[in-house]
């Protein structure tokens, strides 16, 4: 049962265009959400994160929408530069339960120079 | 650098075999997570532990096991390893309950 899903394995935005990356869930009991980036043979970075009371959240070129009735959110990174180019997770745990994150299985995002 | 290590980086092994796992968290955190990521999959949590007792499991299976130590660091052992156990094994770290959780580089578990 996939709780968290990224529809799109795969990514290719130009450079300083916007890369918009989008994440479903299914589990209303889901209260916070996070983004994660992985290089290949490194961990996942810690990127963003949302909390459910809020619809968005900004940091620098990166930014995390999440519209609650849609069980969606996505992230937008603008404007996007090669070093963008990463696989990234959506992840989501409850705040006040079992709080072990159910990760989506990731979209490649490649920017074209 | 996250602050979080785990040893060694890679491992290759025959089925059969068991093998042992490290991971330090960074510094401060209490609360340790063990992840399995197997090809082109997304990560799969294991097992939960906050600050030496286990908090919560995943899909771990009856073969793997897991402690964390007085010092806080980790240990996820492997038993009786299959083909199908060679995977990305990630150990991730937080404060406390719930916070933000900081990834270590990973073992990568080949089974031969």
């Amino acid at each position: 049962d996939q709780q968290v899903k990224q529809n799109s394995p795969s990514l290719s935005v130009q450079e300083g265009r916007i890369s918009i990356l989008n994440c479903d869930y299914t589990n209303s009991m889901f209260d916070y959400f996070l983004w994660y980036k992985k290089y290949p043979a490194e961990g996942p970075t810690f990127l963003i994160s949302i909390s459910s009371i809020k619809d968005k959240n900004e940091d620098g070129r990166f930014t995390v929408f999440l519209n609650k009735s849609a069980k969606h959110l996505s992230l937008h990174i603008v404007p996007s530069q090669p070093g963008d180019s990463a696989v990234y997770f959506c992840a989501a745990n409850r705040v006040f339960g079992n709080e072990k994150l159910t990760f989506g299985t990731g979209t490649r995002l490649t920017i074209i120079p | 650098d996250s602050g979080v290590t785990q040893t060694p980086k890679h491992l290759i092994t025959a089925t059969g075999q068991r093998v042992t796992l490290r991971c330090s968290p960074r510094s401060g955190d209490l609360s340790v997570y063990w992840y399995q990521q197997s090809l082109d999959q997304g990560l799969q949590f294991l097992i939960q532990y906050y600050n030496g007792e286990e908090r919560a499991k995943g899909n771990i299976l009856e073969r793997f096991s897991a402690q964390q130590f007085p010092d806080l660091h980790s240990e996820l052992n492997l038993s009786s390893l299959e083909l199908g156990d060679s995977a990305l094994y990630f150990c991730a770290s937080s404060v406390g309950l719930p916070d933000t959780q900081y990834f270590g580089p990973g073992t990568r578990l080949t089974v031969l």
